[in-house]
């Protein structure tokens, strides 16, 4: 069964700093990896989507990568701001299946 | 921008009462979920529809649960008998196609809250 982790669980940064979230997953024949915000008691939206053949997505400020063979991605998240602050999940389809499965999350504070 | 819509967004209910959680998933999606999150745990799956019929499930969702589109827009998750361990974040989502570049867009949620 597909095991996704986050770390970390935590961090708070400091207003325009740039900064990195990490997702790592167990079976590397994944299918696609998409990553998510979630404000608190809120749903989750959708930020980038990885298909498993490509190795980054960009999006503004965002920019994911995929490292299939090591069971890695990360989120860079460029000049952070207060609004970006919020719990920032990765799931990941399996290569079977149409099911995600999710990691626990980093929670980001950004203090202006 | 389209989105899955929800109701109710918080939802009581008594124990062993039966509960029909409500999505309007995006209209020209083809493959509909739900998911639910226990809270401070994951986000887990409970289960995949298309073409009116359950393709994929989870052993989360067992008898208790069902799922229904009973109209061209509306997809249901009926809880048949709560249990206190049901108390969660419902998800709905929605998706055009099962391609390894088609995202999934979920809604706001529905809070279960079962005492």
């Amino acid at each position: 069964k597909q095991e996704v982790t986050q770390i970390p669980a935590a961090l708070s940064v400091p207003e325009g700093e740039n900064l990195v979230l990490n997702c790592s997953f167990t079976d590397s024949a994944i299918y696609n990896l998409q990553w998510f915000r979630q404000d608190p008691g809120k749903g989750l939206t959708s930020l980038l989507l990885i298909q498993s053949s490509q190795r980054e997505q960009t999006s503004g400020r965002l920019n994911a990568s995929l490292d299939k063979s090591s069971g890695r991605s990360t989120l860079y998240i460029a000049a952070s701001q207060p609004g970006d602050s919020a719990t920032y999940l990765c799931a990941v389809r399996a290569g079977t299946g149409n099911q995600f499965y999710f990691g626990t999350g980093t929670s980001l504070t950004v203090i202006p | 921008e389209p989105e899955v819509t929800q109701t109710p967004s918080h939802q009581v209910t008594q124990m062993g009462q039966e509960v029909i959680l409500r999505c309007v998933p995006i209209s020209n999606h083809l493959y509909f979920y739900w998911y639910r999150q226990i809270l401070g745990q994951k986000v887990e799956f409970l289960v995949s529809f298309y073409n009116n019929e359950i393709s994929e499930k989870s052993e989360i969702f067992d008898d208790q649960f069902s799922v229904e589109r009973p109209d061209g827009s509306n997809f249901t998750l009926k809880i048949r008998s709560t249990k206190l361990e049901d108390s969660a974040m419902y998800f709905c989502a929605s998706s055009r196609g099962t391609g390894s570049g088609n995202t999934i867009y979920f809604g706001e949620g529905s809070w279960l809250t079962v005492v």
